[in-house]
């Protein structure tokens, strides 16, 4: 079975900081690896995603990913954050048949102006 | 705005009353989704259907019963449902078959209140 860590419940910096969320997944084989974010009240958007290739992903709104193969970690990173980043991030893994995506617990994330 | 629509936004109902959430995207997507959102936690997959057949069902009660009327439209149709299930029913959808690992496009979900 698939699973989906993320470290932080909870994340409070002020803007133009630099944010890294944590992401460690547990899968013996191929994965597909996402980071969701949910802003208040809105639906879930994609940020990044990561398939094959390049393990420095390039996401919407100056996110990046790393994905550490070795270490079952994709932390998703942002250099100077935003207030408009305030949100819920989810880490999701999709390794499964059958596009089974199964999402971390969710860091919220508030920025302050 | 997100390209999967979902209808009601908001649901109240008794623990007797039959219900149906609606679920619709015009993507030309062949794979769709039910999660299930309690507060605070993440989304929680309940069942997925591909090419319009019911794929996966995560052990979800009876109570809960999902359509596939054609490749557009995703219902969920409610009976007997219990406090514990109000949560924020989301519905995703993604590109070609389950077979395919495409990314999910979520709706902004039917938040349901059970009395």
């Amino acid at each position: 079975a698939q699973s989906v860590s993320q470290h932080n419940h909870h994340v409070i910096l002020s803007e133009a900081a630099s944010l890294e969320l944590g992401c460690n997944y547990s899968y013996g084989g191929t994965v597909n690896l996402f980071w969701y974010v949910q802003y208040p009240g809105q639906h879930l958007q994609l940020l990044l995603k990561y398939f094959s290739g390049d393990p420095l992903v390039k996401g919407i709104k100056g996110f990046e990913a790393e994905f550490i193969k070795s270490k079952f970690s994709f932390n998703l990173r942002k250099p100077s954050v935003q207030w408009s980043d305030t949100a819920e991030y989810f880490c999701a893994v999709n390794g499964a048949a059958g596009n089974k995506l199964t999402f971390g617990g969710g860091t919220r994330v508030l920025v302050k102006p | 705005d997100t390209e999967v629509t979902q209808t009601p936004k908001h649901l109240v109902m008794g623990m007797t009353n039959k219900k149906s959430l609606k679920c619709e995207q015009h993507m030309g997507h062949r794979a769709m989704y039910w999660y299930k959102q309690k507060a605070k936690k993440p989304p929680e997959l309940m069942f997925v259907y591909s090419y319009e057949k019911l794929s996966i069902n995560e052990s979800v009660p009876s109570r809960f019963s999902p359509e596939c009327p054609n490749s557009s439209l995703l219902n969920l149709h409610l009976h007997a449902l219990q406090p514990e299930d109000s949560a924020l029913y989301l519905c995703a959808s993604s590109q070609g078959g389950t077979g395919k690992f495409q990314p999910q496009h979520f709706g902004d979900g039917t938040r349901l209140s059970i009395l």
